[in-house]
């Protein structure tokens, strides 16, 4: 069975520019999840869907990032313009909610770079 | 105040040897979920084993094993015969029933020494 999908594996990009993570969860899931992964500030969860609709996003860090779930294996999360401090791994995660306490399968992550 | 606490930051284990990676957790939830999670330096994050704050017995899933002592909300992870490939970043997490997200441990990295 195929897991988490994440893309790109690697982004190097310059400050200012759109940078645009994709998500594939896996099939049948019905939470997704976005976190950002520093050696400063660990794991930290910036947003999360329920059937294709956000619940919390009280983690995204400004109004610069912005993320989607248009249908239910399919999510972007999308950071304009960028900055160096953005520089991070950011992870997709899925899970089947309330079922085995809802454990999360992540994607192998983005490494983003802005130069 | 910190939900999960893992104390050690690093451990060196000999090859072979069990090791026991520390765990605390803290909730007023009766229903709760403990995950410990791997992260190699290749980075990806995997799941290795799940408890229920309702599981009669403690989780077990290969040589990974889970020692969950609820009065001392404890979640310890065991790793029997320990391996070079063991050596990674673990993290211990908490997901309270009345939530839907994980709340993660800042981790312990383990350096398995042939």
């Amino acid at each position: 069975d195929a897991g988490v999908i994440q893309s790109p594996r690697h982004e190097v990009t310059e400050m200012g520019q759109e940078v645009t993570l994709r998500c594939k969860p896996i099939s049948g899931h019905d939470y997704l999840f976005w976190y950002r992964q520093t050696m400063m500030r660990g794991l930290e969860l910036l947003i999360y869907f329920n059937n294709n609709v956000p619940i919390d996003d009280s983690g995204m860090p400004e109004d610069r990032f912005s993320a989607k779930m248009p249908n239910a294996s399919f999510s972007t999360l999308k950071i304009q313009p960028s900055e160096p401090r953005d520089s991070a791994v950011y992870f997709c995660a899925s899970s089947l909610g309330g079922l085995a306490g809802g454990i999360q399968y992540f994607g192998a992550g983005t490494r983003l770079s802005v130069l | 105040a910190q939900k999960i606490t893992q104390t050690q930051p690093g451990m060196f284990v000999q090859e072979k040897e069990a090791v026991t990676l520390d765990c605390t957790y803290d909730t007023s939830d009766p229903s709760y979920g403990l995950f410990w999670y791997k992260q190699p330096s290749s980075g990806e994050m995997i799941f290795l084993i799940y408890q229920g704050s309702y599981d009669q017995q403690n989780a077990t899933e290969g040589r990974y094993s889970l020692n969950f002592q609820k009065a001392r909300k404890s979640a310890n992870l065991v790793i029997s015969a320990s391996q070079l490939g063991d050596s990674a970043m673990y993290f211990c997490a908490m997901r309270e029933n009345r939530d839907d997200k994980i709340i993660f441990g800042k981790g312990t990295r383990l350096h398995i020494l042939p």
